[in-house]
């Protein structure tokens, strides 16, 4: 039940975009962004809700659809303090059998951004 | 005015011994976590509680006992520490169980010799 998130890398200069993936195999009740930097805590970026919506604020923003199961999340351009590691978290839908609302992540994606 | 607070930051420590982490949260949330957080930066859920009752348990070493002796406290026990215990681990807390921004602590880094 763990969602799958591409690419595992990317590399940007400063002033690209970036998209960033996450999908499940079950149906979702949220979809939740995190952005960790090297030793840190994981900080909150946004959730998206099932009913299918988009999210942003600044220059990050996301979309979530739920038919597809999926969610992306778009930097655009970037910054210097967008690097660190972009995780995305799944809630699954009740009867989904999970049996709970836990929020299972995925591997992460690794976003370098370079001067 | 720390949101979510754990204690120690690191911990070394012999294989064999017992250890504890403790988590604070100033928030006023429902719900806290303890999430395990390995060398390949997998960010996995251990235990939940919610209003002090444990709604999730996942398929940890019994070694592990969660206790949350209070709605803004939930502990971390360890016991007979291994090897494979050594990891990043953050205690989280959100409003209510589902739906909810999670607000992670500064983490735990446990390294057992």
């Amino acid at each position: 039940q763990q969602p799958v998130q591409s690419p595992q890398a990317v590399i940007l200069r400063e002033g690209e975009d970036a998209v960033i993936n996450c999908s499940s195999s079950k149906a979702l009740y949220s979809v939740h962004w995190y952005r960790q930097k090297h030793g840190e805590a994981p900080i909150f970026l946004m959730i998206l809700l099932k009913g299918g919506e988009q999210k942003g604020h600044d220059k990050i923003s996301a979309s979530f659809n739920e038919k597809k199961q999926q969610s992306s999340l778009y930097l655009t351009a970037s910054q210097l303090s967008y690097s660190g590691t972009y995780f995305c978290g799944t809630e699954l839908n009740w009867d989904s059998g999970a049996g709970s609302y836990q929020l299972t992540f995925g591997k992460g994606t690794k976003l370098s951004v370079i001067p | 005015d720390t949101a979510v607070s754990q204690t120690p930051k690191y911990l070394v420590t012999q294989m064999g011994n017992d250890k504890s982490i403790k988590c604070e949260q100033n928030l006023g949330h429902d719900t806290m976590y303890w999430y395990k957080q390995d060398s390949k930066k997998f960010l996995k859920i251990m235990f939940s509680y919610n209003n002090k009752e444990l709604i999730i348990n996942e398929t940890v070493p019994n070694r592990f006992s969660p206790k949350s002796p209070d709605k803004a406290h939930l502990n971390l026990h360890i016991n007979s520490l291994e090897l494979g215990d050594s990891a990043v681990y953050f205690c989280a807390s959100s409003r209510d169980r589902v739906g909810n921004e999670q607000f992670f602590g500064p983490g735990t880094r446990l390294t057992v010799l």
